[in-house]
């Protein structure tokens, strides 16, 4: 079974660019989850997708920031314009149901390391 | 808000020595997760604990969770190399929904 997939793993963009992170669940996961780590915090949670549905995005920083999940399965985070304290390591995860992650977890990607010069 | 604070935040052992990491939280843990990073990877899932006194290992590892639901332990015996990395603490509220992660304790096992 394929994993958590994040594209691209590296990112490099002057400020005021625009930037689109991917991230393909796996397949049949309903839950889909973006997190992200500035240097020197802890990592911290963006938004959660229960199919193609917004179930809670109380992590979205700002309206710079624009994520979807068109048909529930890959999703897009879209930062536009980037700034320089944008930069920062942001992770996916996703997880099958509600019950899933007291056994398994929740499976995360290895990341998108964005860094916005 | 809940909050994960973990400690120490960086260690460095000898290869076969014993460790222990630890997690504190703000507020009861309805389900404590476990994760190891290492660099430029994904976050590996080690464990998860929900019930108070709870103990679960894998491996070498063993992660406890206190009574009162407010501390979990990371215990490494006889460290590797491999055991390196990253380790991470995170909290939900035990239905599925968004994960609090304590900052990470940077374990570093010198051969």
């Amino acid at each position: 079974e394929a994993g958590v997939t994040q594209f691209p793993s590296h990112s490099v963009i002057e400020k005021g660019q625009t930037v689109t992170l991917r991230c393909d669940p796996i397949s049949g996961h309903d839950n889909l989850y973006w997190y992200r780590r500035v240097m020197g915090k802890e990592i911290k949670f963006l938004l959660h997708f229960v199919k193609e549905s917004k179930q809670d995005e109380s992590g979205m920083p700002n309206n710079r920031f624009l994520a979807e999940r068109t048909g529930g399965t890959y999703s897009t985070l879209k930062v536009q314009p980037a700034e320089l304290e944008d930069s920062g390591v942001y992770f996916c995860a996703s997880s099958q149901d509600s019950r899933t992650p007291i056994t398994y977890g929740y499976t995360f990607g290895s990341g998108t390391r964005l860094t916005v010069v | 808000s809940q909050e994960l604070e973990q400690s120490p935040q960086s260690l460095i052992v000898q290869e076969g020595k014993n460790l222990t990491i630890n997690c504190t939280s703000s507020k009861t843990l309805y389900g404590l997760y476990w994760y190891k990073q290492k660099y430029g990877e994904g976050l590996i899932f080690l464990m998860m604990l929900q019930k108070g006194g709870e103990e679960k290992s894998h491996e070498k590892i063993t992660a406890k969770l206190d009574e009162k639901k407010q501390q979990s332990s990371l215990h490494i015996t006889a460290s590797q190399p491999s055991h390196a990395g990253i380790y991470l603490c995170g909290a939900d509220n035990n239905q599925g929904g968004k994960l609090i992660f304590g900052q990470g304790t940077e374990l570093s096992v010198k051969p």
